[in-house]
């Protein structure tokens, strides 16, 4: 197992076009997280799934987001008619339980909007 | 969103010195963490310290926890260059999601 994987590594797109981003998480894993940071910030949540269901989405989920796991091994994030604001390090976590021993992270999608 | 402070925001030693940084955050918690991140990459779990832990080591790593002041602080031991990276705390309450500090960018000289 090589850690969680996210792909692409990085998205340059223009505005009001729609994106999609893809989190493999480590297989035994059974929870997975979406972050997104911004630069010189840290990182803020955005939803989790345990297995296939979405348990929990934050406010910054607006409508224009949507997050699956289908099958509950990997995720999807799409964002559409992306915004200038949504230039950020999306960073997908994954976690076995509540991650009593912690959470380990992706490499991270850097979305950049023009 | 409801991110802790860290302190300072920047710290720059020299290899072989220890570093300290201060995190304080706002509500009950069900454990603190600390994360390293290297430029453009992800996140790294360094160490966990539950609510009920008062001091916890790893290697290098010192982590102490006051609940009474909601406040954590990391101590790294003889830097290394390598060690350049911003540094996280991040809190766990109910409900599984992580809040992060805004960071402390360390940087250790040769």
């Amino acid at each position: 197992d090589t850690g969680v994987s996210q792909d692409p590594r990085h998205k340059i797109t223009k505005r009001g076009q729609n994106v999609t981003f893809r989190c493999d998480p480590i297989s035994e894993h059974n929870r997975l997280y979406w972050y997104r940071q911004t630069l010189g910030q840290g990182p803020e949540f955005l939803t989790y799934f345990q297995n296939e269901a979405q348990l929990e989405k934050s406010r910054l989920l607006s409508d224009r987001f949507s997050a699956e796991r289908p099958k509950g091994s990997f995720s999807t994030l799409e964002i559409q008619r992306t915004e200038q604001g949504d230039s950020a390090m999306y960073l997908c976590a994954s976690s076995w339980g509540q991650g009593n021993d912690g959470y380990t992270f992706g490499s991270g999608t850097r979305l950049t909007v023009v | 969103s409801q991110q802790g402070e860290e302190d300072p925001q920047a710290l720059s030693i020299q290899e072989g010195e220890n570093a300290t940084m201060n995190c304080s955050y706002k509500t009950s918690i069900n454990n603190l963490q600390w994360y390293r991140q290297n430029s453009g990459r992800g996140l790294v779990h360094l160490i966990l310290i539950r609510s009920n832990e008062r001091e916890k080591h790893s290697g290098r790593l010192r982590v102490t926890l006051d609940t009474s002041k909601k406040s954590s602080s990391l101590l790294i031991t003889a830097s290394r260059a390598a060690d350049t990276a911003s540094y996280f705390c991040a809190e766990e309450t109910s409900g599984s999601r992580l809040t992060f500090g805004e960071g402390t960018q360390l940087t250790v000289n040769p």
